[in-house]
């Protein structure tokens, strides 16, 4: 079965350190990956995604993340934090032949002064 | 272009009772997916609708069921409510299906008592 492991259930950094947010997915393939951002209250926002190509992708908000099949992960990060990027972050993937998605369990950023 | 909006924003109901829940998709979408966020399970797919049809559908009982309308909006109606189900309920909306940038809605809040 699909699934989608976040390790780090929350990650503390200072305002403009540097970031990097880990996921790992077990499946066949390689399945559509996403990272997504979630603010208290709010839904989700996409920040990147990646199918197939290039393995660094960029996205919104400055974040980028590397898709490395040999360690079936895909890392989030950010060169320099700011105090609007504290939120909680989910990393998942779509099971593109069931149409199904699945999240990992987030990790919650907390962002010091 | 307005977002993904989801009526009611909360609701509290008693066990045993049933709900549904509304969501409007961005105009032009054609893709609606309910998602099931709790602190125990976190995100779980429910189900994707597409062109009024059910095309893809998790791991939860048949009390759970939705539809979506010709206008792409999209209901979701939990029956026998139980203690459990409490959950935010979330919505997104794509184009074609969730490979497409999925759009999220802010959710419903569900309380069972």
């Amino acid at each position: 079965a699909q699934s989608v492991t976040q390790p780090d259930i929350h990650i503390t950094v200072s305002e403009g350190a540097s970031l990097e947010l880990r996921c790992n997915y077990s499946y066949g393939a390689t399945p559509y990956l996403f990272w997504y951002v979630q603010s208290p209250g709010q839904g989700l926002q996409l920040l990147l995604k990646y199918f197939s190509g290039d393995t660094l992708v960029q996205g919104i908000k400055g974040f980028e993340a590397e898709f490395k099949r040999s360690q079936s992960s895909f890392n989030l990060r950010k060169p320099s934090v700011h105090w609007s990027d504290a939120a909680e972050y989910f990393c998942a993937a779509l099971n593109t032949n069931a149409g199904k998605s699945t999240f990992g369990d987030g990790t919650t950023l907390t962002v010091k002064p | 272009k307005a977002g993904v909006t989801q009526t009611p924003r909360y609701l509290i109901k008693t066990r045993g009772q049933q709900v549904t829940l509304s969501c409007s998709p961005i105009s032009g979408h054609r893709s609606v997916s309910w998602y099931q966020q709790t602190p125990g399970q976190g995100l779980q797919f429910l189900f994707e609708y597409f062109s009024e049809t059910q095309r893809n559908k998790g791991n939860f009982p048949g009390r759970f069921s939705g539809r979506q309308f010709s206008n792409s909006r999209s209901e979701m109606n939990v029956s026998t409510l139980e203690l459990g189900d409490s959950a935010l309920y979330l919505c997104a909306s794509s184009l074609q299906g969730p490979s497409d940038t999925q759009y999220f809605g802010p959710g419903t809040r569900l309380t069972v008592l």
